[in-house]
């Protein structure tokens, strides 16, 4: 069975500084893992993926996540925190299966 | 281009009484998939539909919980004898064929059961 696991539920930074929302994940085979950012009263929007490939992914807002095969992890990151990024962030795993979702981080900046 | 669109947005309703949801998926999207989202439960999901395959129920929580898909295209998930622990927001998402594929969120119906 896939999981997702996110550590933190709540996650504080600095408007200006890095960035950090923790995600591993437990797959048989090669995981398709995933980040949504959640809004107040929104549904959830897509940030970016690992499929394949490069380690390093990029994604929307300036986002990026780095999967790590042997720590099992694909956190997400920003080099430079903005008061808008305040949200709910979920990691999921899935493919042609339904997504398995985290429990979700909140992440607060603070100005 | 028109994302997922879901409706009502909100909808309140007594216990014991039946709803449906509603789920239009972007044009071209032969998935489609429906997720709840309440408090303490997080994310979970509910019913999948893969073109013209047959769905897959697994995350249904009961019996009262069941969904349709028409012309492969709008979803209706309808809840019999709702209960107070049916209150949560009902997702919709679709996506294109190919599992590496994202999927694209509506915005939700909050369902209030008195």
């Amino acid at each position: 069975a896939q999981s997702v696991a996110q550590p933190e539920d709540q996650v504080n930074v600095a408007e200006g500084n890095p960035l950090t929302v923790k995600c591993t994940y437990s797959v048989s085979g090669n995981p398709y893992l995933f980040w949504y950012v959640q809004y107040p009263n929104r549904g959830l929007q897509f940030l970016l993926k690992y499929i394949t490939g490069d380690n390093l992914v990029k994604g929307s807002y300036g986002f990026e996540a780095e999967f790590n095969k042997s720590q099992t992890s694909f956190h997400l990151k920003k080099p430079s925190a903005l008061v808008s990024d305040s949200a709910l962030y979920f990691c999921a795993v899935g493919g042609n299966t339904p997504l398995v979702f985290g429990k979700g981080t909140r992440l607060s900046v603070i100005a | 281009g028109a994302g997922v669109s879901q409706s009502p947005s909100n909808k309140v309703t007594e216990k014991g009484k039946d709803v449906e949801l509603r789920c239009d998926p972007i044009s071209g999207h032969t998935a489609l998939y429906w997720y709840r989202q309440s408090l303490g439960q997080g994310l979970e999901f509910l019913i999948y539909f893969q073109g013209n395959s047959a769905p897959d129920k697994s995350g249904l929580p009961s019996d009262r919980f069941s969904a349709e898909r028409t012309g492969g295209s709008v979803s209706t998930l309808t809840i019999q004898r709702t209960q107070q622990e049916d209150s949560a927001v009902y997702l919709c998402a679709s996506r294109v064929a190919g599992g590496n594929n994202e999927q694209f969120f509506g915005p939700g119906t909050r369902l209030t059961v008195l």
